[in-house]
């Protein structure tokens, strides 16, 4: 059974760092076969995608539009984690954020597994 | 603001079958691309529901079915019963934004 633990704090000032880890088990996030994803939910922007990390050949990071210059995605297969950075926070980062594993199918990828989500506010 | 629209609730009696639709564009759901769906409880993280336009995931009753044309697509649940009260997202990837993009979301009310 593959589970994706998350953690990380759920309160961050503004123009601060928002970093969050999920512990990845029964899985390798050196798999060629996962993408490892975070997704952001708020009442305001609705289910957002931020970005993925996948191992193929080499680690390859891709970053939506809207936030790519403010956000790292990595992976530690010492410890078999992945992690989010988003610097420079502001309210409009206030969600819950999911740790999400993608499956490639044919033709794109699908969220199969997702973490149970953190509550993070961006209030001084 | 979802580049993928859907209807904001749709609601049905018990034993009843419901659609959702979810529109989009020649960027995103026009393409070859597949269209995924999710289920997601109020309080819960979102539940893969349907991948690759038509499949249901181990564990998925058979009521639960997608389909894909043009540049839209659909979910629709058959012989609805009162655990299926959930929001209802579809998924794909847009080439114009270069990313995974989800629809505006359903809310399911069973009547």
């Amino acid at each position: 059974q593959v589970l994706l633990q998350q953690s990380g704090p759920g309160l961050v000032k503004p123009s601060q760092t928002l970093s969050l880890s999920c512990a990845v088990s029964g899985d390798s996030v050196s798999t060629d076969s996962s993408a490892w994803n975070w997704i952001r939910q708020s009442p305001s922007r609705g289910l957002e995608w931020l970005g993925r990390t996948f191992y193929q050949s080499k680690w390859i990071h891709q970053y939506a539009l809207s936030v790519k210059s403010r956000i790292t995605i990595n992976a530690d297969t010492s410890k078999n984690e992945f992690s989010l950075q988003l610097n420079s926070v502001t309210p409009e980062d206030s969600a819950v954020y999911y740790c999400v594993r993608g499956l490639s199918w044919h033709l794109g990828w699908y969220f199969d597994l997702w973490g149970r989500g953190t509550l993070v506010t961006v209030s001084s | 603001q979802s580049v993928l629209t859907q209807p904001p609730s749709v609601s049905g009696a018990p034993g009843q079958r419901v659609t959702i639709s979810c529109t989009g564009s020649s960027s995103n759901i026009g393409t070859p691309l597949d269209v995924h769906w999710y289920q997601q409880v109020p309080g819960t993280a979102p539940r893969l529901l349907i991948f690759g336009n038509t499949n249901r995931p181990s564990g998925i009753p058979d009521r639960f079915s997608g389909s894909k044309s043009g540049t839209s697509a659909s979910l629709g649940i058959t012989g609805l019963q009162v655990e299926d009260e959930a929001d209802y997202y579809c998924q794909t990837y847009d080439s114009s934004l270069s990313g995974y993009v989800f629809g505006t979301g359903t809310k399911v009310t069973v009547l």
